[in-house]
């Protein structure tokens, strides 16, 4: 099974300031890596597929990178609404989630 | 829009069953590849399981802790994907959501509905 590790587990941050996320898989996932933002009580919301396609509806403050091991979200300028539970989510073996990311107020 | 709405979620004992629906619209359910998806109290996210679509044969997969006891199925007459879970166990308690794919990926989501397995 492939295990996605997030970090950091806990970002404070400001809105307006840039905030930077990562997911490192165990092994090879080549590009087939995707972001979902969770809030509280709500269903995830699909982010970023393939590792750097925003989907349907994303801003475009919202920007994926990365492939083989090692991958970041980046959010440029938080809004108040990106406060969140950030998920990243591989597909090249089955279907693994890491284990969040939460981004909180400062 | 798409539409996924789960129902079926309650209280059960351990060993027992329940079987989760979730009722979509707006979409060609026929043809999408569905998935349900866990997420235990104050945890992260768990696949459980997936349905292709029946035009793709409509076989079914699961994750190591579930099969055996879980069985994923649909109706395209009704437009209803299920989930029968059976043997169950108190590390089954989550909210569970049903989700369409896109390309592997977890596309739409249901709003979810929470099974809780306790003596």
């Amino acid at each position: 099974e492939i295990v996605l590790t997030q970090s950091p587990a806990t970002l404070s941050l400001s809105p307006g300031e840039r905030a930077t996320l990562s997911c490192r898989a165990s092994q090879s996932v080549r590009t087939y890596l995707a972001w979902y933002q969770q809030k509280p009580g709500q269903a995830p919301r699909l982010l970023i597929y393939d590792a750097s396609n925003r989907a349907t509806g994303i801003p475009a403050r919202f920007s994926g990178s990365g492939s083989g091991t090692d991958f970041t979200l980046t959010i440029s300028s938080l809004e108040p609404e990106d406060f969140a539970v950030y998920y990243c989510q591989q597909r090249s073996d089955w279907f693994t989630f890491g284990q969040g990311t939460r981004l909180e107020i400062k | 829009e798409v539409q996924l709405v789960e129902s079926g979620g309650g209280l059960v004992k351990p060993g027992g069953s329940l079987r989760l629906s979730c009722a979509a619209s707006a979409f060609t359910f026929a043809n999408a590849w569905m998935h349900w998806v866990r997420q235990a109290p104050g945890k992260g996210l768990e696949w459980v399981g997936r349905i292709k679509s029946e035009t793709d044969g409509g076989t079914t997969d699961y994750s190591a802790p579930v099969k055996g006891r879980f069985t994923i199925s649909r109706d395209a007459s009704k437009n209803t994907l299920s989930l029968q879970m059976n043997s169950l166990k108190t590390e089954d308690t989550a909210v569970y959501y049903c989700a369409t794919e896109i390309a592997g990926w977890f596309d739409s989501w249901g709003q979810g509905t929470l099974v809780t397995v306790s003596s």
